[in-house]
């Protein structure tokens, strides 16, 4: 069944870059039907959707973020990955990817959020 | 756009049913059948649990189900389980490619 895995650095200095990837298993990172997104929850809060790819490379993105944050996908890895720059501790998060319906298709759950990662952890700390 | 409003919290007795309700705006929840809920364990990823606004993915229990009435929307869990304790999120498509998440509510079973 499809997977999806995140990875990378665990501690981030302030007004540096976070980068993430996320690796998809199981599954086809190419299919028509999925945009790929991350999410994610400060400690102790609740959750806000930083932004999504669909496989050619459209993405869209929060607008409360969307000056610092840059989502893209390789496809050949099926991986996709983000980055968020300009970091203070506000951006400290357990950080998710996830698996975003966003067109019609056999079991397609529209406009949600059906298949998620385990989270890491993202510390932005000198 | 802002958070969805959500009760920070919601208890019932084993048997009983609770229903957490998520209220948001003509732009969001009001505007679109794209409502969602999220189950959530400490320390653990969130779950879908209801989609566009009735469904129920395949393997959730018929115990959870959605509704909506105007701008809020709302989770019932009837016949409360203490497996169901656990944070609840709900979440909107909010227009212009955009989603909007709820504040959360812990549900306890007493």
């Amino acid at each position: 069944q499809l997977q999806l895995q995140e990875s990378g650095p665990g501690l981030v200095k302030p007004w540096g870059t976070l980068s993430l990837t996320c690796t998809v298993s199981g599954g086809s990172i190419s299919t028509t039907s999925y945009y790929w997104g991350w999410i994610r929850q400060p400690p102790g809060k609740g959750l806000e959707w930083i932004g999504s790819v669909y496989y050619s490379g459209s993405t869209y993105y929060n607008p409360s973020l969307k000056s610092r944050v840059t989502i893209s996908v390789d496809t050949s890895k099926k991986q996709f990955s983000l980055e968020l720059s300009s970091v203070t501790a506000a951006d400290t998060a357990v950080y998710y990817c996830a698996r975003d319906g966003r067109y019609s298709g056999y079991q397609v759950a529209i406009y949600t959020f059906d298949k998620w990662g385990q989270g890491t952890l993202v510390t932005v700390s000198s | 756009q802002s958070a969805l409003t959500q009760p920070p919290s919601a208890s019932g007795s084993p048997g009983q049913s609770v229903t957490i309700s998520c209220t948001g705006t003509s732009s969001d929840v009001g505007g679109y059948n794209y409502v969602s809920w999220y189950q959530q364990y400490p320390g653990k990823a969130p779950k879908l649990m209801i989609y566009e606004v009735i469904k129920r993915p395949s393997g959730v229990p018929d115990r959870f189900s959605g509704s909506k009435s105007g701008n809020t929307a709302s989770l019932t869990v009837s016949g409360l389980q203490a497996e169901d304790e656990a944070d609840y999120y709900c979440s909107s498509y909010a227009g212009s490619n955009n989603y909007v998440f709820g504040t959360g509510t812990k549900v306890t079973v007493l």
